[in-house]
């Protein structure tokens, strides 16, 4: 049981640049969740789902993109690159009944 | 709306030494509350969760959190750190209908030194 998985590990990009951001778990959770992490400010909610092929806004989903066409899967989607998505990115999941979310071990991301 | 807030974004404390970090939070509706650890370069564990019951729980590494409803706080507490408790903190709630959003606090570093 791998739990929740991200690749990569790092990425830099240069601005107007883009890129997907993998998610996988394999924990036959419904509910997926991407956030950012920024020093001193926690985490922020972007995206979500509670099922494949059903996903929603969060607090700070400008400049991205989600799908979810399987249950594993929750892909991040950069369009087009800015400094202001310099962050570290987390994924996350949690099953029906459950409270607790599992997270992965985040993607760091420079954009210069 | 919810909210959640962590006073003190870092806190230093010598080894063997007690530490108490702060989590108050806002909210019109019953609310789950939790505590997740982050240790240098991983993702978030869930160290300890209020859901019901009795207010004052546990982890299994010496913390504990206790849940006032009237002062709507769940600070952490642990009377003798180690250097391995060394992590960002984070305290979040959970609200009912919120689709088990977790809306966080900003953070708290506690640094242990030797």
């Amino acid at each position: 049981n791998a739990g929740v998985t991200q690749t990569p590990k790092f990425r830099i990009l240069k601005i107007g640049q883009s890129m997907t951001l993998q998610c996988t778990q394999d924990m036959n959770h419904n509910y997926m969740y991407w956030y950012r992490q920024d020093p001193g400010m926690g985490l922020k909610l972007i995206y979500y789902s509670v099922g494949a092929g059903i996903t929603d806004k969060g607090e700070v989903p400008n400049g991205y993109n989600v799908s979810r066409s399987t249950t594993e899967d929750f892909p991040l989607r950069l369009e087009l690159a800015a400094p202001s998505q310099t962050s570290v990115y987390f994924c996350a999941s949690t099953g029906t009944g459950e409270e607790t979310q599992y997270f992965g071990p985040g993607t760091r991301l420079l954009v210069l | 709306a919810q909210s959640v807030t962590q006073l003190d974004s870092q806190v230093p404390v010598f080894e063997e030494a007690p530490v108490e970090l702060r989590c108050n939070y806002s909210s019109s509706v019953s609310v789950y509350l939790f505590w997740y650890v982050q240790y240098p370069n991983q993702g978030l564990q869930l160290l300890l969760k209020y859901l019901s019951g009795s207010t004052l729980v546990k982890s299994i590494n010496g913390f504990e959190a206790e849940f006032n409803k009237s002062q709507t706080s769940f600070h952490l507490r642990k009377p003798s750190v180690h250097i391995s408790d060394t992590a960002e903190y984070f305290c979040a709630l959970l609200y009912s209908g919120s689709a088990r959003q977790l809306t966080f606090g900003s953070g708290t570093q506690l640094t242990v030194l030797p």
